[in-house]
């Protein structure tokens, strides 16, 4: 198990650039899930991938951002025109479908840290 | 709407003793609930999941209960450790068996010699 893989792990750019960041999930887990965390708050929701396709994004994502998982493996998230209030950790998150009503335990990596200058 | 509460200030405690940890919510049904770890700079880790059939669940020293009348979880650490410092998150489903989770704001836990 080498777990969930992010990259890079620091990105620095200047406001107005496009940025993007890869997750490599666990292989076996199906789902994959991407969050995003600033100072003094828990991880919140952006978007969650089961194989390749997209299901569900939060209303809180702005059309700047996008995901793709092409081939139900590793994922990225773009991010266009960054503007200062998009500086935080990304945090991949994989893990196995629910099984009936229960949850699965989420496996994350150790996020991208985002910096706008 | 729907909220998760956890106690934003730091629980200090000495070594040994048993570190006890909230996290109550409001306006959910879920049918489970998660514990995480997050140490600075790094992702959560988790620990325990625990259903809503289910009163108690235990992993070596993490005890975690799950009260939905209550609408509250307690996340207990018994003999403490240094290496136990880090912030914990409480984590539920935005709908009932949802996989997406919403976290609290976790609560920063220092375990002193």
């Amino acid at each position: 198990d080498t777990g969930v893989s992010q990259n890079p792990r620091h990105k620095i750019t200047k406001r107005g650039q496009n940025v993007t960041f890869r997750c490599d999930p666990i292989s076996e887990h199906n789902r994959l899930y991407w969050y995003r965390q600033t100072l003094g708050q828990g991880p919140e929701f952006l978007t969650y991938f089961q194989n390749e396709a997209q299901l569900e994004k939060s209303r809180l994502l702005s059309d700047r951002f996008s995901a793709e998982r092409p081939k139900g493996s590793f994922s990225t998230l773009e991010i266009q025109r960054t503007e200062q209030g998009d500086s935080a950790m990304y945090l991949c998150a994989s893990s196995l479908s629910n099984l009936g009503t229960g949850g699965q335990p989420q496996h994350f990596g150790d996020g991208t840290r985002l910096s706008i200058l | 709407s729907q909220k998760i509460e956890q106690n934003s200030e730091a629980l200090n405690i000495q070594e040994g003793k048993t570190a006890t940890l909230t996290c109550n919510y409001t306006n959910y049904s879920p049918a489970y609930l998660q514990w995480y770890r997050q140490d600075p700079g790094r992702g959560p880790v988790f620990l325990l999941l625990i259903r809503e059939n289910e009163k108690e669940k235990r992993k070596e020293r993490l005890k975690v209960t799950f009260d939905t009348t209550l609408k509250q979880s307690l996340f207990h650490i018994t003999a403490s450790q240094p290496a136990d410092s880090a912030t914990y998150l409480c984590a539920l489903p935005l709908t009932g068996t949802a996989s997406k989770l919403t976290f609290g704001t976790g609560t920063r836990l220092q375990v002193t010699l």
